[in-house]
């Protein structure tokens, strides 16, 4: 299986600021990555897939890039409702993997 | 947009079978993908299986054979299996449906199922 790791695990922020999230895939998955984010309660939300496109109605202070084995997602400016749990997953190969998380925090 | 809800037990004895549905609303079954998806408390994603509503299944061998997965086009319905339950399959189950054998861009809300005696 393609082991997905995410840091860092937690990241303090305050609004406002730049957020930045790395996902490293245990081998190389093309462009075929997701990004997704959850928030308590929710059920998981697409963000970006195909590493860097972003899905229907995600604002555009949500950026993702990266190819093969690195991949990183930015959040420019942070609002409140952007303090959640974000998991990349692969789509490269099966069975489909999921990161551990990086859960974004207020400072 | 395609809608999804998850029913069925949320309480679950060790050894027996889980069987979950998937209800589609606000779209049609047919010519598209399904997926179940898990989540422990506390914990992070685990993918189950997918399906076409075809019938094509594929599923994460970490749960061996105890995984099936069915498509009822008359109710416009999926359906999960999972056999041999214990603790460690406590989970929040959902229900998803994504581009091709992909990711997933619409979720259902999920439903808690818990293994105990």
């Amino acid at each position: 299986d393609i082991v997905m790791t995410q840091s860092p695990a937690t990241l303090s922020v305050s609004p406002g600021e730049r957020a930045t999230l790395s996902c490293r895939p245990s081998q190389t998955v093309g462009s075929n990555l997701a990004w997704y984010q959850q928030k308590p309660g929710q059920a998981p939300r697409l963000l970006i897939y195909d590493a860097s496109t972003r899905a229907t109605g995600v604002p555009d202070r949500f950026s993702g890039s990266g190819s093969g084995t690195e991949f990183t997602l930015t959040i420019s400016s942070l609002l409140s409702e952007d303090f959640a749990v974000y998991y990349c997953q692969q789509y490269n190969k099966w069975p489909r993997t999921f990161g551990q998380g990086t859960k974004v925090e207020i400072k | 947009q395609v809608q999804l809800q998850e029913s069925g037990p949320g309480l679950v004895k060790p050894s027996e079978t889980l069987s979950l549905t998937c209800t589609v609303s606000e779209g049609s079954i047919r010519n598209h993908y399904w997926s179940w998806i898990r989540q422990p408390p506390g914990k992070g994603l685990e993918w189950i299986g997918n399906m076409y509503y075809s019938g094509t299944t594929i599923s994460n061998p970490s749960l061996k054979s105890r995984v099936t997965i069915s498509v009822d086009t008359s109710k416009n319905q999926f359906s999960l299996k999972l056999s041999s339950m214990t603790a460690a399959d406590t989970a929040v189950y959902y229900c998803a449906t994504g581009r091709g054998w992909y990711y997933f861009d619409y979720w259902g809300q999920g439903t808690l199922v818990t293994v105990s005696s």
